[in-house]
């Protein structure tokens, strides 16, 4: 099945700097999505992209759906310490069982004081 | 604005016993969805439905029945529960049956199969 690697597993960084992290497929999708679950809470939706190319912000937070749909990436800029947690990128075909989400390990954000 | 709400939060069982997760949502979503995570895993899912009456298998489903018998309720049964089970789950509804992206999550029910 269709897979999702997500980049970094974890990282540390100290508060005000910039965050990185990419998703990448093997496979293409439609729509690519990036979620942020909080320590004991559900995943909360943070950026939904749905056409190849297109950069979307989010506060804080810029999102890229790759051009070639394979990819996507999700920047963080100048993080705070409420910016811990796991953050998900997510890929998505439409119509029947492909509708479902495949959703990348995750990357672990943990920010120094 | 109670959104998607799992029962119970926390629960314990023996190996072999059965129970049953609870799943409601208030915003009128006709796609349902259960997730189970497990550490280094990501969200794998178990069971989907896109509207009363209608279910489907996800990635995951052995070991799992589900129902829908409402719009609002989306109950996720465990048969005969095993340690492989140990797991957190959390259901999920969106308002589109097609384009489903856009996921509402509630806050997780952490089972322990001993």
């Amino acid at each position: 099945g269709q897979q999702l690697n997500q980049s970094p597993q974890s990282m540390f960084i100290q508060e005000g700097e910039d965050v990185s992290m990419n998703c990448t497929s093997s496979s293409i999708f439609n729509t690519w999505l990036w979620y942020k679950q909080d320590p004991g809470e559900g995943p909360v939706l943070l950026i939904a992209l749905y056409k190849a190319g297109e950069l979307t912000s989010n506060g804080r937070l810029t999102a890229q759906f790759g051009i070639t749909r394979k990819d996507s990436f999700l920047n963080i800029s100048a993080s705070i310490p409420s910016d811990v947690g796991i953050y998900f990128c997510a890929g998505q075909n439409y119509g029947g069982s492909q509708g479902n989400l495949i959703f990348g390990k995750g990357t672990k954000l943990s920010v120094k004081p | 604005n109670a959104g998607v709400t799992q029962t119970p939060k926390f629960q314990v069982l023996k190996t072999g016993q059965s129970m049953t997760l609870q799943c409601a949502q208030d915003m009128n979503h006709e796609y349902m969805s259960w997730y189970r995570q497990d550490p280094g895993m990501g969200l794998r899912l178990i069971h989907y439905s896109v509207g009363a009456g209608i279910t489907d298998q996800g990635e995951v489903p052995n070991g799992y029945n589900v129902s829908r018998s409402t719009t609002e309720d989306f109950p996720l049964r465990l048969l005969s529960a095993a340690p492989s089970q140990t797991s957190v789950y959390f259901c999920a509804s969106s308002t589109n049956r097609v384009n489903t992206g856009e996921l509402f999550f509630g806050e997780g029910s952490r089972l322990t199969v001993l």
